[in-house]
């Protein structure tokens, strides 16, 4: 969706490097998710963050919401094989259908 | 755990055919939804159903039909395939609109 812009499209790293993810929108988001997806399978979900200038963290993953709630980043540490996928996020862009709208998406791959 | 589940994986079909995906949850949630994704445009929504009883068109409609069968179920309906509706398609549940969403594993569309 072009509501959400997501940035890099593809990202190919060397294992235990860091690497951040970027989701940007234009307008004010009510909530933000992030979601992997391996190839062939479902989306799994990472974390949902919905205050200006939250971060949460799980394992190796940190996901900030800035101030404005118009962008959020997706950091990866000492990146490992098994973070390889399609990395995308979400977003609660308000109005009357409360619909989530989803950025293109980011291939990680991770070079052992 | 089932969670979502989502009958057929995979689906060749001919120009004109039609076909019925099934979606089913197991969470006892409120909301579902159906989603196509297509390399380079992340997921784009099609219908949702907010609530039992209740659908509502999406992003990408036109070619489509839903059913929310009951609270556990939630069909998608191809009347006369057409070559550009090959896509994977996802269903989601959530508890209520929007929330941490858990999605099934794709049904892989080819539409000849």
């Amino acid at each position: 969706s072009q509501e959400l812009e997501q940035s890099p499209q593809s990202l190919i790293v060397q294992e235990g490097k860091n690497l951040t993810i970027n989701c940007t929108s234009s307008k004010t988001l009510y909530g933000l998710y992030w979601y992997k997806q391996k190839y062939g399978e479902g989306l799994i979900f990472l974390m949902m963050l919905q205050k200006g200038g939250e971060e949460k963290s799980h394992e190796k993953i940190t996901a900030k919401l800035d101030e404005k709630k118009q962008q959020s980043s997706l950091h990866i540490t000492a990146s490992q094989p098994s973070h390889a996928g399609i990395y995308l996020c979400g977003a609660d862009m308000g109005g009357s259908a409360r619909q989530l709208t989803f950025g293109s998406g980011t291939q990680l791959t991770v070079l052992p | 755990n089932a969670g979502v589940t989502q009958t057929p994986k995979f689906q060749v079909l001919k120009t004109g055919q039609s076909m019925t995906l099934q979606c089913a949850q197991d969470m006892n949630h409120n909301s579902m939804y159906w989603y196509r994704q297509d390399p380079g445009m992340g997921l784009r929504l099609i219908y949702y159903s907010a609530s039992e009883g209740t659908t509502d068109k999406g992003e990408v409609p036109n070619g489509y039909n839903v059913s929310r069968l009951n609270k556990r179920e939630f069909s998608l309906r191809l009347e006369s395939a057409a070559p550009s509706q090959t896509s994977v398609y996802f269903c989601a549940s959530t508890r209520v609109p929007w929330t941490e969403a858990f999605f099934g594993q794709g049904t892989r569309l080819t539409v000849v």
